[in-house]
């Protein structure tokens, strides 16, 4: 099946930084991507919508200039967190929607990052 | 209010025997419901994606049924492992939302014990 690689898988970083995410989709072109964010105990919640060669659509509520996302070709997009402070400790999760077939809208999950923010 | 309701929030089952999670949407018009399994730390990974025209798809131990008339669906898991121990969650796709998005529940967490 179509794998969807993210990097890095966990992440400790001082307040005040920036800490960048990365999502590959290895054997297919991802047309769309998704970032989602979970916290314990709680289901994913949709962050953006992730468009390759345009700008980012991002969820009510989530600050588009925190969360920077970049979909620069078909297999990869980024998605950094700028001033990170604790309360962005989360996991974070990305997936990829399979352009292959246009009526599909599969997704694929990466396996997530687990960010921690002193 | 949550378009993806699941129950029960969270069970716990012995090794060897079965048990079914629900899953109750509101997502209409409804394209396809599908089962994840997320283990502690680690993305989702997919068990069954049905169609509004399919009311049953099967996965090894993994089971799952589809009433679109009624808007619900169940997992059903058979001969449990400890392996099977994760949460699951169903999630529905809008069929006019041609950006993909999902309408996630907030997932059933299963503990299989010895």
């Amino acid at each position: 099946g179509a794998v969807v690689s993210q990097h890095p898988s966990r992440v400790i970083c001082k307040s005040g930084t920036s800490v960048k995410i990365e999502c590959r989709s290895l054997d297919f072109q991802a047309t769309t991507m998704f970032w989602y964010r979970q916290f314990p105990k709680q289901s994913l919640m949709l962050m953006a919508t992730s468009n390759e060669g345009s700008k980012a659509t991002y969820e009510q509520g989530v600050e588009k200039d925190k969360f920077l996302i970049n979909h620069a070709s078909l297999t990869l997009s980024t998605l950094t967190v700028t001033s990170a402070h604790p309360e962005d400790s989360s996991f974070y999760i990305c997936s990829a929607r399979d352009g292959r077939a246009l009526l599909s809208d599969i997704q694929y999950f990466g396996a997530g990052t687990r960010l921690s923010v002193l | 209010k949550n378009q993806v309701e699941q129950s029960p929030q969270s069970l716990i089952i012995l090794e060897g025997k079965n048990c079914t999670l629900q899953c109750n949407y509101t997502v209409s018009p409804f394209s396809n419901l599908r089962w994840y399994k997320q283990d502690t730390g680690r993305g989702p990974v997919s068990l069954t994606i049905m169609t509004f025209s399919e009311n049953t798809k099967s996965n090894g131990r993994y089971t799952a049924t589809l009433d679109a008339d009624t808007k619900q669906s169940s997992l059903h898991i058979t001969a449990s492992q400890l392996s099977d121990s994760a949460s699951y969650i169903c999630v529905v796709s809008h069929s006019t939302d041609s950006w993909g998005k999902l309408q996630f529940g907030a997932g059933t967490q299963v503990v299989v014990t010895p």
